[in-house]
């Protein structure tokens, strides 16, 4: 049973577009997203995170959004660049000491020049 | 500032050996946790580490162990190797209790191939 979905294997946008990742939790317990991107031949690395406490978390070209209601959370990168390809993945946590993340699947992101 | 470093990069090993991977954490890191990772999807948890006690474990079984040292680098032992645990297994280290508390940082994996 898969705790964190990540339904779109894949996503290709126009560079300077806006890409939009999703991901879907069922367990209410998580109450910490994160999202990392991975390039390939490395580990992944982090991007950005929320807290269940808010619903929207800026960091420069990357947005993440929260609706705890529909347990759902977006990742927006404005303006989408090549050196963005890469696979996404969210997580979620639900204990304050980040033990036992709980990843999606990734969704590969394809930016085209 | 040197990130997390992994050990070895690649691996293959028979059905029914035993296996030791190396982990060494970021300076300043005293949390070290194991996620595999199969094809295709996303990193699973294994376990946490912290100052040298287990600290949370995933739903693998007994034959996956591990070890964290004074220095805070870490190893992650595999019995009784299955096919099943082909993967890429990934380290990532934390400063538990500081900073971001959820962020960890991740080495570059090690791709075990079990044949």
């Amino acid at each position: 049973d898969q705790q964190v979905k990540q339904n779109s294997p894949s996503l290709s946008v126009q560079e300077g577009r806006i890409s939009i990742l999703n991901c879907d939790y069922t367990n209410s317990m998580f109450d910490y997203f994160l999202w990392y991107k991975k390039y390939p031949a490395e580990g992944p690395t982090f991007l950005i995170s929320i807290s269940s406490i808010k619903d929207k978390n800026e960091d420069g070209r990357f947005t993440v959004f929260l609706n705890k209601s529909a347990k759902h959370l977006s990742l927006h990168i404005v303006p989408s660049q090549p050196g963005d390809s890469a696979v996404y993945f969210c997580a979620a946590s639900g204990n304050n000491y980040g033990q036992n993340f709980v990843f999606g699947p990734g969704t590969r992101l394809s930016v085209l020049p | 500032e040197t990130g997390v470093t992994q050990s070895p990069t690649h691996l293959i090993k028979t059905r029914g050996q035993q296996v030791t991977l190396r982990c060494s954490s970021q300076s300043g890191h005293n949390t070290v946790s194991w996620y595999q990772q199969a094809l295709g999807q996303g990193p699973q948890f294994i376990f946490q580490y912290y100052r040298e006690e287990e600290n949370g474990r995933g739903n693998f079984p007994p034959r996956f162990s591990g070890l964290q040292f004074p220095n805070y680098s870490s190893e992650l032992n595999v019995n009784a190797l299955e096919l099943d645990d082909s993967a890429l297994y990934l380290c990532a280290s934390s400063p538990l209790g500081g900073g971001v508390p959820y962020e960890q940082y991740f080495g570059p994996g090690t791709r075990l191939t079990v044949t």
